[in-house]
Formats: structure tokens, C-alpha cells, sequence
């Protein structure tokens, strides 16, 4: 079957830096997204990732490893404002998004 | 704001009455899609339409029925639903079905069953 496995909540202080990780097994690979979402509001687009590498857009950069199944994303001088939940999702060979569940990341002054 | 409207926004229902969500994107995309989104659990999706046509149904029971009348509008009518479908259902459009194609995303229903 296809799974895709990310924490379930994380912790970390404004200002610090967190990586939140994300292990995947599909039926194909046609590239992996990152989506921030925040409570009660819609899911927006963060990164994508289809060769192995990293990929930086500001304070957010995600890392991608397909021999291994493995990407993470990073966030860097963080704000109170990234509270949110981060949602890994793969494309398969259909062309399909396979979510996780996200991980719900709570940020501390 | 995404672009993808989602309409209404909350929703409360009886287990014998039928009603319907509205989605509506003006972003030119020509594929479209429900997904539900229970707690704690990944986003589940339901239907695809693509160019108005529907492309996948992922064993979603028939109390929940879509309709695609245009590439634009994307409808979920509900009836005789469950109190486990209680869920935030979430509408998302993208130009197509290829790879590197970001999905945007409505703000979604919570829809509540009693």
C-alpha cells in the first residue's frame, strides 16, 4: 500500500529553527510537495520537490532524497506566525496526491 | 485568498436531508477536486474531474454525489449522510494532472451531521 509518515506535532522557539520530516512509500514518484496550513484556513503551497537536493524560498527550505524515501522541511528563524500544520504529500504514477497527515507545529515565544 | 471559493463555509445537517457544496475557481485551471479532511487523518480524496470530466472516484460512498458543469464550478451534493461523515470537506483546482502542478485549495465546508 502507499503511506506517507511525518510526526504527528512538533515544538520549537520563535526564532529557532525546526525540521519537520516526512518518509514516503509509493506506487511511483512523480515529485513531492510541502503545504503549510493554517487552522481553519485552506492549505497553501510551500515547495516541490522531484530530484534529490534542496530546494531553498526564503526562511522555508525542503530537501528531498528519492533512494531513501526521505524529504524534510526546514524552517528557519522562526516566527510565531508559523504556527501551522505541515502537510506531506507525494505524486504517484497516476498523478495523485498520497497525503500525511501532517504535523501540527506549535511555536513558543 | 487562493482564488478557489467554497461555499458555505459551515454547514449543519440532519441525517434525511440533502444539500449541496458549492466550489467556484476562476484561475483558468482545468482539473478539480473534493477531498475530506477528518482530524488527524491525511486528506482523503474523493473525486477528480479534469477538463469537466470525471477521472477518478475513490470508492466514495453514493450519499455524496458530484457534479461539474463547467471547468469553472464544482458541486458535492449531500443526502441521507452519516454523523462520520461529520468532516471539513475541501475543494482544490490545478491547471492539469501532470507533475509540478501545485494544487490550490478552497477554504472548505466544516460540515457538521446530526
Amino acid at each position: 500500500g502507499q503511506n506517507i509518515d511525518q510526526p504527528t506535532e512538533m515544538t520549537a522557539t520563535e526564532g529557532a529553527i525546526v525540521q519537520i520530516n516526512c518518509t514516503y512509500q509509493t506506487s511511483g514518484f512523480n515529485g513531492l510537495f510541502w503545504y503549510q496550513q493554517h487552522a481553519g484556513e485552506a492549505p497553501t503551497f510551500l515547495s516541490y520537490n522531484v530530484l534529490d537536493g534542496l530546494e531553498e524560498k526564503g526562511r522555508f527550505s525542503s530537501f528531498l532524497s528519492r533512494s531513501k524515501g526521505y524529504s524534510y522541511l526546514l524552517l528557519k528563524e522562526l516566527q510565531m506566525k508559523d504556527s501551522a500544520s505541515y502537510l506531506c504529500a507525494v505524486m504517484d504514477s497516476n498523478y495523485q496526491l498520497i497525503w500525511g497527515a501532517g504535523t501540527k507545529l506549535i511555536i513558543k515565544p | 485568498e487562493t482564488g478557489v471559493t467554497q461555499t458555505p463555509r459551515h454547514l449543519v445537517m440532519g441525517m434525511t436531508n440533502k444539500k449541496s457544496l458549492k466550489c467556484e475557481q476562476h484561475l483558468g485551471h482545468n482539473a478539480m477536486y473534493w477531498y475530506k479532511q477528518s482530524a488527524k487523518k491525511p486528506l482523503e480524496l474523493m473525486f477528480v474531474y479534469n477538463f469537466k470530466e470525471q477521472t477518478e472516484n475513490n470508492s466514495v460512498p453514493s450519499r455524496f454525489s458530484p457534479e461539474c458543469p463547467n471547468s469553472s464550478h464544482l458541486f458535492l451534493h449531500l443526502h441521507t449522510l452519516q454523523p462520520e461523515d461529520s468532516a471539513l470537506y475541501l475543494c482544490a483546482s490545478s491547471q492539469d494532472l501532470a507533475e509540478n502542478t501545485e494544487a490550490f485549495f478552497g477554504q472548505g465546508t466544516r460540515l457538521t451531521v446530526v
